[in-house]
Order: structure tokens, then C-alpha cells, then sequence
């Protein structure tokens, strides 16, 4: 089945480390989309990219970076300089159809 | 820029009642309408949308949403809930159906209670 694999899970971080949130989809989907979503803010765009090497920042994309070298990939990097980086984070692709969603992965400092 | 509003951010309601939803966006262009559900822990699921056409739309798990332009609505209505509805819903707004962004509501947490 067609979808987008977000991994992993559950993740912890201390202060001061960077992690990599993973996003592949099999979906042949042009554009993807990262999403943080905090309680009672809805869904905040982190970046995205309409096409492989190519890819903008959203409305709160200090402290993240992202890559796009492969059509199926869009990993996502939360970095030391984002001071309050415990959130759910989504990862989208889209088409004609709209958005398709990721399980989510939720990143929790310690 | 685009933005929409929910204007309910809870909504208890009991279960086999009717429920609506509430969505408004602002946009001077024609806009895409979406509904989305949330349950705990997961991704968004596509409940239903509005591109075009009839302003009366049918989604899964028995929602229904209507399109107003005049009053830039979107409103999402189930006639009896049940309690495998609770859930987080979120109204979302694009200017194309391709290459643009959406414009997420901050959702509505709906409770069915027993």
C-alpha cells in the first residue's frame, strides 16, 4: 500500500543534541511538508518542498534544516537552536487530492 | 495571507446527537476546503473536501460539510455522533488543490459522551 512512513515513533532528546526526524512516502508525490503541532495551536509549517534539491522555509523554521535528495525522502533535523523543541511533528505529501498525513513522531527533550 | 478560524475549540455533545462543527476562512480569491480528523497519537485523516461543484459535501463516517461563499464558511455536520467520533478535527483552507500551502483552523476537540 501506497503511504508516508514516519519514524520513529517516539523520540527523546537531551538539551543540546540535534536528532533527525525520518519522512518517506511512496505515494509519487512531488510536493512534502513538515508540521509541528503543539496543544491548542493546530499545525504550524515547518518547511517544504515542491521538488527534489528544492525546499522553503515555513513560519517557524528557525532551528530546523531539512534535505530533499531523493523524490521519496524529506528527513527533518531539530537542532540545539531551537529552545523549546518537545512537539508532535507531522510530515505531509501532496496532490490533487490534498494532503496525506504521516502517523506522527513525538519528539520529547529530557 | 489566508486564515481560518474555528471557533469552537471544544465540543462535548451526547452520544446519537447532532453535531456541528464550526469553520470560517478569509480569502478574496476562490479557495479548496478541507475537513480533517485527529485521533490521539496518530496523523490526519481526509474526511472530506470541497473543490468545486455542489456546495453540499459527503465525507466518511457519515459527515457531511456545507460550502458558503457569502459567508466564507465551512461548516462540518454529523446527524447522530458516536462515540468512536471523539476525536481533534481541523478545518484546513488552500488557494489550489496543487503546489500550495494549506492553512490549518487550531482544531476542535469533539467529545461524545455516553
Amino acid at each position: 500500500d501506497g503511504g508516508i512512513t514516519q519514524s520513529p515513533k517516539y523520540l527523546f532528546r537531551k538539551e543540546g543534541q540535534n536528532v533527525t526526524l525520518s519522512c518517506e512516502q511512496n505515494l509519487n508525490h512531488d510536493a512534502m511538508y513538515w508540521y509541528r503541532q503543539d496543544p491548542g495551536q493546530g499545525l504550524r509549517l515547518i518547511y517544504y518542498s515542491q521538488i527534489v534539491n528544492d525546499f522553503q522555509k515555513g513560519d517557524i523554521a528557525e532551528g530546523y534544516s531539512v534535505s530533499r535528495e531523493k523524490k521519496e525522502s524529506f528527513p527533518l533535523t531539530v537542532t540545539s537552536a531551537q529552545k523549546n523543541p518537545t512537539a508532535f511533528y507531522l510530515c505531509a505529501t501532496e496532490d490533487w487530492n490534498g494532503y496525506t498525513f504521516g502517523s506522527g513522531t513525538r519528539l520529547t527533550v529530557v | 495571507a489566508q486564515s481560518v478560524t474555528q471557533l469552537d475549540s471544544q465540543v462535548p455533545v451526547f452520544e446519537e446527537a447532532p453535531v456541528e462543527l464550526r469553520c470560517n476562512y478569509s480569502s478574496s480569491v476562490s479557495v479548496y476546503l478541507f475537513w480533517y480528523v485527529q485521533y490521539p497519537n496518530q496523523g490526519l485523516q481526509l474526511l472530506l473536501k470541497y473543490l468545486s461543484g455542489s456546495t453540499l459535501v459527503k465525507g466518511i463516517n457519515g459527515f457531511e460539510a456545507e460550502f458558503n461563499k457569502s459567508q466564507t464558511s465551512f461548516h462540518l455536520r454529523k446527524p447522530s455522533v458516536h462515540i468512536s467520533d471523539t476525536a481533534e478535527y481541523f478545518c484546513a483552507v488552500s488557494v489550489s488543490n496543487t503546489g500550495n500551502q494549506f492553512y490549518f483552523g487550531t482544531g476542535t476537540s469533539l467529545t461524545v459522551i455516553p
